[in-house]
């Protein structure tokens, strides 16, 4: 099956810093990541699509310039969590969507993500 | 507005007996529906699907079931085993675009 990960899996930073997640579709080809964020107890939340060699498209609510997406290749998105703060702690999940998967995304491992 | 619903936040079941776990939606446009399986602190994974031109599909222990003029899709489990105890997402897509997720079901399959 088609294998995403991602890293770091997990991540403590201090507040103000910024923390890049790298998300890589290792044995097929991305046309499409999705970045999704998820809360405690709470669904899974998409927060942009990211198209290779295009601007990522956000959700209602998020803002693009705290959440900065890279999609430089076809096998690899990168999201960057800006000036982080406390409440940006989550647990940060990448989706790849590839040429032979329609409607299927296959998902990454998660990053967890802890601001101080 | 929550287009995709999980109404049951848990579900414990006997190890061997079926497990169903329900999921309603509100929008008609959804024309493909997933259900993902995930355990703690790890992404999901793709159990199974089924289009809306059908309305079942098998895979082995799970089946699901969709029912449009009810909006309902249902995922069975049989028999379940202890390592099936995740918590569950159903998800729906309009055309293959972006996916609603419901918020999940936690199984418990007892031994």
């Amino acid at each position: 099956g088609a294998v995403v990960s991602q890293h770091p899996s997990w991540v403590i930073c201090k507040s103000g810093t910024s923390v890049k997640i790298e998300c890589r579709s290792l044995d097929f080809q991305a046309t499409t990541m999705f970045w999704y964020r998820q809360f405690p107890k709470q669904s899974l939340m998409l927060m942009a699509t990211s198209n290779e060699g295009s601007k990522a498209t956000y959700e209602q609510g998020v803002e693009k310039d705290k959440f900065l997406i890279n999609h430089a290749s076809l096998t690899l998105s990168t999201l960057t969590v800006t000036s982080a703060h406390p409440e940006d702690s989550s647990f940060y999940i990448c989706s790849a969507h590839g040429h032979g998967s329609y409607n299927e995304q296959f998902f990454g491992p998660g990053t967890r993500l802890t601001v101080l | 507005d929550q287009q995709v619903k999980q109404n049951s936040p848990s579900l414990s079941v006997q190890e061997g007996r079926i497990s169903i776990l329900n999921c309603d939606y509100t929008n008609s446009m959804f024309d493909y529906f997933l259900w993902y399986k995930k355990y703690p602190a790890e992404g999901p994974t793709f159990l199974i699907s089924i289009s809306s031109i059908k309305d079942k599909n098998e895979d082995g222990r799970f089946t699901v079931f969709l029912n449009k003029s009810a909006k309902h899709l249902s995922l069975h489990i049989v028999p379940s085993q202890p390592g099936d105890s995740a918590v569950y997402f159903c998800a729906a897509s309009v055309q293959g675009n972006k996916l609603v997720f419901g918020a999940g079901t936690i199984l418990r399959v007892k031994s």
